[in-house]
């Protein structure tokens, strides 16, 4: 079983349109957890850091569930922008080990 | 989040040779790391660069295929040594923003012939 797994996709949504991508992690040590943004040919980027409680930013909302291993991401009113591979990131225990999902990757068309 | 530059940006290069990638970031930094991302594939970890100490390698990965040197608190190469084609990838340095949070470089797209 990989570490960590995602729905490689893709997505293909209309702008506008509400999408969701799951992320389930096997090591329930993990104690971070992130959402990266990787656009074609370019280094992945920090979206943003999920929190047990959840977090919110902007259009952007991540969830973590710790008693299921799941982590999620909901992007609403998507924007062509968007348009990217998604990559669902954690920790190991007590460690600086980042372990990257295969990634997600979103189309949105006009 | 530190500014950080790699250089090269891209090469191609002949099968037996090695290449060395810099990394240089704009402010001081306690850990770097060294990664790969191998074409359609995600980030694997290669080495974790520390000033001042050997770098730690993940399995898989030996120091005679990928030496590393982190000579100040702002700069780390990583080689690739011997090559051969299955070493096309792009490389990719990264440090630790703290709270875990990780900033990338650029990378590095290595073409290997």
């Amino acid at each position: 079983r990989k570490e960590v797994e995602q729905d490689p996709g893709p997505f293909n949504v209309p702008e506008g349109a509400t999408v969701a991508f799951n992320c389930t992690y096997s090591n329930s040590a993990s104690q971070s957890f992130f959402w990266y943004r990787q656009d074609c040919r370019k280094e992945p980027k920090l979206l943003m850091s999920v929190y047990s409680s959840g977090n919110e930013d902007g259009r952007f909302t991540a969830q973590l569930n710790r008693a299921s291993q799941y982590i999620s991401l909901l992007i609403r009113d998507s924007k062509l922008s968007d348009s990217a591979t998604y990559l669902c990131v954690v920790t190991a225990y007590n460690t600086d080990k980042l372990i990257f999902g295969t990634g997600t990757r979103l189309q949105v068309f006009p | 989040s530190a500014v950080i530059s790699q250089k090269p940006s891209r090469d191609i290069c002949q099968r037996g040779t090695s290449l060395t990638i810099q990394c240089q970031v704009d402010s001081q930094v306690t850990m770097m790391f060294w990664y790969r991302q191998q074409p359609g594939q995600s980030l694997t970890l290669i080495a974790t660069a520390n000033q001042g100490s050997e770098a730690t390698y993940e399995s898989g990965f030996v120091i005679d295929k990928f030496p590393i040197s982190r000579p100040n608190l702002t700069f780390s190469t990583l080689t690739v040594s011997n090559m051969s084609p299955e070493d096309s990838s792009i490389y990719l340095c990264s440090v630790d923003g703290g709270f875990n949070e990780q900033f990338f470089g650029p990378g590095t797209r290595l073409t290997v012939l």
